[in-house]
């Protein structure tokens, strides 16, 4: 099983500044097979990113998605007030797993 | 656009069976050739996936569930539906439906899912 470590556990930042989310694999993620999304308190996920760097319909392009083989990175550029809250991660190159998340909270 | 609507009892006891429903809106459920995954999340704990079924009728199982999980369509009703037997404290979770073209995802399309405690 691919495990997929998340850092920093939380992320305290202010409105308009950026925030840089990792994601590490244990083992390479085939064919980039990464994707990102952003949960809120009650409510399902919301896809942000797939394929790594691709992102999904609808979504501002302050969101970005880098990385291969086993590190990847989600940048936000300027965080607005709708942007605070938890973000994961998510392998499919190899069944599917998630990693533990990052806050990202109002400093 | 389509909408998926997780239903079933909140509460389930140890050892009973966990039955869910994921109703689905807005498109027919044999049309496009999707897969529908069921997704939990314990609560304060990492998502799991636990596996699809696919709009033909193929299904996929996480292997340490396999020995007590059914997936199946109703395709007059358009719903996909979960069972989950012998259940324990450990399978206490939200459950979300989810549809993908792809087999493992990534999911663009949830239910907004729904909460099952297992306790006595």
């Amino acid at each position: 099983e691919i495990v997929l470590t998340q850092s920093p556990g939380t992320l305290s930042l202010s409105p308009g500044q950026r925030a840089t989310l990792s994601c590490r694999a244990s083992q390479s993620v085939s064919n980039n097979y990464l994707a990102w999304y952003q949960q809120k308190r009650g409510q399902a996920p919301r896809l942000l990113i797939f394929g790594g760097s691709s992102r999904a319909t609808g979504i501002p392009d302050r969101f970005t998605g880098s990385g291969s083989g086993t590190d990847f990175t989600l940048t936000i550029s300027r965080l607005e007030p709708e942007d605070f809250a938890v973000y994961f991660c998510q392998q499919y190159g190899r069944s599917v797993t998630f990693g533990g998340g990052t806050k990202v909270e109002i400093k | 656009q389509v909408q998926l609507q997780e239903s079933g009892p909140g509460l389930v006891k140890p050892s009973q069976t966990l039955s869910l429903i994921c109703t689905v809106s807005g498109d027919s459920i044999n049309s496009g050739g999707y897969y529908y995954s069921w997704i939990r999340q314990p609560p304060g704990k990492v998502l799991e996936w636990i596996g699809y079924m696919h709009s033909s009728g193929t299904v996929y199982y996480i292997p340490s569930l396999k020995s007590r999980l059914t997936m199946s369509l109703d395709i007059s009703e358009n719903q996909v539906s979960l069972q989950l037997r012998s259940v324990t404290a450990a399978d206490t979770a939200v459950y979300y439906c989810s549809r993908s073209r792809w087999p493992m995802g990534p999911w663009v399309v949830w239910g907004r899912g729904k909460l099952v405690t297992v306790s006595s």
